[in-house]
């Protein structure tokens, strides 16, 4: 089934940790998206990659850095996460034919750094 | 720049009432979509409805309408019959040739 996957779906972690956050997938989309966006607030644009090798920040100053090495995977990584990590990260893709698409989001990582 | 307002921080609907979510934007663009997604509570982020600049006609999905006009860069989100289930946030979109912009979020509450 078409669908797209990020885990861990919740991860509590300590101050100065590494840590990859994952998200593929299975639509053949080439774009994709990571947002920010604390519990029940607006989305923040991080990173964006409309296909492999290429990648973009988004509107608002990350830490994080993403790679797209397959079309399928696009992982966010914090070299040493602080407590101003700490929210929900959620991916998403759109397909090919321009940026009118849908985006299409996953179930989201809710970042807890302590 | 293209910029999407959702003046209503939070709404409140009764059960089987219609309520009516508010967006604007601004564009100098002449070809683009806009989207309506909800976001239940702890659940993933889904399309309710999208509009394409060009038609003039208003989009419907089902309970779900909206009222697109152009000119006055409106494109508001109607809910009839409203459920306990429409209880969300919802976020209105913007697609562009080089942009997707989402709006600020509304939540709506629906009372049984």
């Amino acid at each position: 089934e078409a669908d797209i996957y990020q885990t861990p779906r919740y991860l509590v972690i300590g101050t100065g940790k590494k840590i990859t956050l994952e998200c593929s997938q299975t639509m053949g989309h080439d774009k994709m998206y990571w947002y920010q966006q604390d519990p029940g607030m607006e989305l923040h644009l991080i990173h964006y990659s409309y296909g492999v090798n290429s990648t973009e920040k988004g509107d608002l100053s990350s830490e994080s850095t993403v790679s797209r090495i397959r079309t399928e995977h696009f992982p966010l990584t914090l070299e040493s996460a602080r407590p101003s990590h700490t929210s929900q990260y959620l991916c998403a893709s759109s397909g090919a034919g321009g940026p009118f698409n849908e985006q299409f989001f996953g179930p989201g990582t809710r970042l807890t750094v302590l | 720049a293209q910029t999407v307002t959702q003046s209503q921080p939070e709404m409140s609907v009764q059960e089987a009432e219609t309520v009516t979510l508010s967006c604007t934007y601004d564009t100098s663009e002449s070809d683009y979509y806009l989207f309506w997604y909800k976001q239940p509570p702890s659940r993933q982020m889904i399309l309710v409805i999208r509009q394409e600049a060009y038609k003039q006609q208003n989009a419907t999905e089902n309970r779900f309408s909206v009222n697109f006009q152009k000119a006055a860069k409106s494109f508001s989100l109607k809910i009839s019959d409203s459920q306990l289930g429409d209880a969300a946030m919802y976020f209105c979109a913007y697609s562009g040739t080089y942009k997707y912009i989402f709006g600020t979020g509304t939540r709506l509450k629906v009372l049984a």
